[in-house]
């Protein structure tokens, strides 16, 4: 499996976008992009995931660059309940049964 | 729709104890997964199992041993626990194991610590 690599922390102002980036650039072809994070204390939560195309949904929206080596995603407007760690994750397709979860981004939103 | 139920939440064991951590599952699927987590660290995968009957080793599968007798229900024991073992553990199930579904559920957690 490919490894990420994300920022150990990052702060975002309350009401703000707040932008996590992950790079993964060893990334290959049929390797899909998984967002989750985890709110103090509670088990994971799924976010978003992707293979090429942005995408969006009720909670965030995944940006992933053409080469598929790095990824961003974005919570449009950080409230202070998304302080959470985000944890970026890469994935075979259809091998495998392993989710390497690594030690993620944590995010406060700052009020 | 409970989603994932761990029982218990909290538990305190001395070394050499026993105990079985229960897992169910009300969403039908197929896979269920544990993990455990150490302070500041990310979740490490324990045991998995793709369906009732079958179980196979995660990254950190020694000291650990799980049953699926039943699709709903995945069991964690252990049979003689460590101080190494005190962690919080896990559960998690997903319909599919392909990439495109394979979205896991997780439960709320059990913190185990063994002195």
């Amino acid at each position: 499996d490919a490894k990420t690599t994300q920022p150990t922390s990052m702060d975002c102002a309350e009401g703000r976008a707040a932008n996590l980036p992950c790079n993964h650039s060893t990334i290959s072809g049929n390797e899909y992009v998984y967002w989750y994070r985890q709110i103090h204390s509670q088990g994971p939560q799924y976010i978003i995931h992707g293979l090429k195309n942005n995408e969006t949904n009720e909670m965030a929206s995944l940006i992933i660059t053409e080469d598929r080596k790095s990824s961003t995603l974005i919570l449009p407007h950080a409230t202070l309940r998304d302080t959470a760690v985000y944890y970026c994750i890469v994935r075979p397709q259809n091998t495998g049964n392993q989710f390497y979860f690594g030690t993620g981004t944590s995010l406060t939103v700052i009020p | 729709n409970a989603g994932v139920t761990q029982t218990p939440k909290f538990r305190v064991l001395k070394t050499g104890q026993s105990m079985t951590l229960l897992c169910a599952q009300d969403m039908n699927h197929e896979y269920m997964y544990w993990y455990r987590q150490d302070p500041g660290m990310g979740l490490r995968l324990i045991h998995y199992s793709v369906g009732e009957g079958t179980t196979a080793k995660g990254e950190v599968p020694d000291g650990y041993n799980v049953s699926r007798l039943k699709k709903q229900n995945f069991l964690l024991g252990l049979e003689s626990a460590a101080p190494s073992q005190t962690s919080v553990y896990f559960c998690a199930s997903s319909y599919s194991i392909s990439g495109w579904r394979n979205i896991q559920y997780f439960g709320a957690g059990t913190r185990l610590s063994v002195l």
